[in-house]
C-alpha cells in the first residue's frame, strides 16, 4: 500500500530564511510526487510534480523539490522565506492517474517576521 | 480559464441526513476527484469519475456515492450522515489526470 510521511508538523522560520520540508514515501513501483500548498480555509494549489527525468523540480512561487530514490523521499526546498508562504503543505504520492492520490498529514509554516 | 467551482461553501446537516455537494470542473476537464478532509489532516480520495464513471474508489462506505454528467461536473452524495462526516470535501478535476489536478476550495460540511 502507499503511504506518505511529513516528520514535521509544524515549522517556524524566519522571514528571508531557506526552508527544507520532508516528505518520505512508500509506494511500490515508480512514485508520481505532488507538493501541494493549502491556505486558511482554500483548496489546494499544485507547487510542483515528479514523473520522471531530472530528478530535482522546479515549481511555482521559487519552490523546488528533490526526488531521492534511495531514500524515498522528496524534499521541498526554498532559498529565502516570504511572509506569504505561511501555509499548510502537503505531500502526495500516486500513479500516473494523480487522482488517486495519497497525502500526508501535512506540515504547518509559520513564518516570523 | 475558469478554475473549479464547489457549492455551497459551508453546510450544517443532522446526522441521519442526506446531502449531495456539487462540482463544476475547470473548463476542458473530463477527470474529477472528490477528497475527504477531516480538521488536522491530510486529503483522503474517496472516488473519481472519468467521462462519466467511476473509475477508482477509495476506502470509504458505500452511503457516499456519485455522479459525473456530459458537461464533466460532478456530484456527491452522503446518506445516512454521521457524525465522522464532518469535514472540507474537495474536489478536483483533471485533463485525464496527467499533469495534476486542480483543486476547488471545498465544501466545509458539519453534521451535528
Amino acid at each position: 500500500a502507499q503511504s506518505v510521511t511529513q516528520p514535521d508538523i509544524h515549522i517556524t522560520v524566519s522571514e528571508g530564511a531557506s526552508l527544507e520540508l520532508r516528505c518520505n514515501y512508500s509506494y511500490g513501483a515508480t512514485p508520481y510526487l505532488f507538493w501541494y500548498v493549502q491556505s486558511p480555509g482554500q483548496g489546494l494549489q499544485l507547487l510542483l510534480k515528479y514523473f520522471s527525468g531530472d530528478t530535482l523540480v522546479q515549481g511555482i512561487k521559487g519552490f523546488e523539490a528533490e526526488f531521492k530514490r534511495s531514500q524515498s523521499s522528496f524534499n521541498l526546498r526554498k532559498p529565502s522565506v516570504h511572509w506569504s508562504d505561511a501555509a499548510e503543505y502537503f505531500c502526495a504520492v500516486g500513479a500516473p492517474n494523480a487522482g488517486k492520490s495519497t497525502f500526508g498529514d501535512g506540515t504547518t509554516l509559520t513564518v516570523k517576521p | 480559464e475558469t478554475g473549479v467551482t464547489q457549492s455551497p461553501t459551508h453546510l450544517i446537516k443532522t446526522r441521519g441526513q442526506q446531502v449531495t455537494l456539487r462540482c463544476s470542473s475547470q473548463s476542458g476537464h473530463n477527470t474529477v476527484s472528490w477528497y475527504q478532509q477531516a480538521l488536522g489532516q491530510g486529503p483522503q480520495f474517496i472516488f473519481q469519475y472519468y467521462r462519466e464513471e467511476e473509475n477508482g474508489r477509495g476506502n470509504f462506505p458505500p452511503r457516499f456515492s456519485g455522479l459525473q454528467f456530459p458537461n464533466y461536473s460532478s456530484e456527491l452524495n452522503v446518506n445516512a450522515l454521521e457524525l465522522d462526516d464532518s469535514a472540507l470535501y474537495l474536489c478536483a478535476s483533471s485533463l485525464s489526470g496527467i499533469d495534476g489536478y486542480t483543486f476547488g476550495s471545498g465544501t466545509r460540511l458539519t453534521v451535528v
